[in-house]
């Protein structure tokens, strides 16, 4: 069955480092990948959609980039500020109706 | 625009009653989603709809029902409510499609006691 993990629970980085979150998915090569930002109490927010013929895709701060030899997409976030602390969920489409959602990794910028 | 708006944000319950939690969107998506959220195990999917009058099975169905009677809502029935059913409740939608992004509602949480 197709899984997707993200490696950490948690990151701890000093305001202004460059923030790195891993994904890793098995057994089933997505077209697309999805990063969402949730926050505490809240629902998850969209952030960015990679294609897999996209080997980079970057919005403001956010870079995301996608290695289907590896079967991993990395997530970055770059001159990271307190207002970045989130958790931050990848996911791929199982079906073409169906998402799964990585369990998250809690990211904490201290300042 | 609202975008999804869950009913109520929280409510607790005690074992074997049941409830309905409501979910509507203002987007015109075809797709709608029930997820929950437990601690360490991330967003699991309950049920999912591809449009008016249809609905399927997620990862973990057993314990809950829905229906979709209007395109523009999704409820979560909950039959007779056990203590491994407190969690947190998401409902999303989504044009339809397999690139298409989800819009989540903020949630209900879900207390059984």
């Amino acid at each position: 069955s197709q899984k997707i993990e993200q490696n950490s629970e948690a990151l701890n980085i000093q305001e202004g480092k460059t923030a790195t979150l891993t994904c890793n998915y098995t057994n089933y090569s997505p077209a697309y990948l999805q990063w969402y930002r949730q926050d505490p109490g809240r629902g998850p927010v969209f952030l960015l959609l990679i294609r897999e013929n996209e080997k980079e895709k970057r919005k403001e701060r956010l870079k995301v980039t996608f290695d289907t030899t590896l079967k991993q997409s990395l997530f970055h976030i770059t001159a990271s500020q307190p207002a970045d602390s989130a958790t931050y969920l990848c996911a791929q489409y199982s079906s073409a109706s169906k998402i799964i959602f990585g369990s998250g990794t809690r990211l904490s910028i201290r300042p | 625009n609202a975008g999804v708006t869950q009913t109520p944000k929280f409510r607790v319950l005690k074992t074997g009653q049941s409830m309905t939690l409501l979910c509507a969107q203002d987007m015109n998506h075809e797709y709608m989603y029930w997820y929950r959220q437990d601690p360490g195990m991330g967003l699991r999917l309950i049920h999912y709809s591809v449009g008016e009058g249809t609905t399927a099975k997620g990862e973990v169905p057993d314990g809950y029902n829905v229906s979709r009677l209007k395109k523009q809502n999704f409820l979560l029935g909950l039959e007779s409510a056990a203590p491994s059913q407190t969690s947190v409740y998401f409902c999303a939608s989504s044009r339809q499609g397999s690139n298409q992004p989800q819009h989540f509602g903020d949630g209900t949480r879900l207390s059984i006691l």
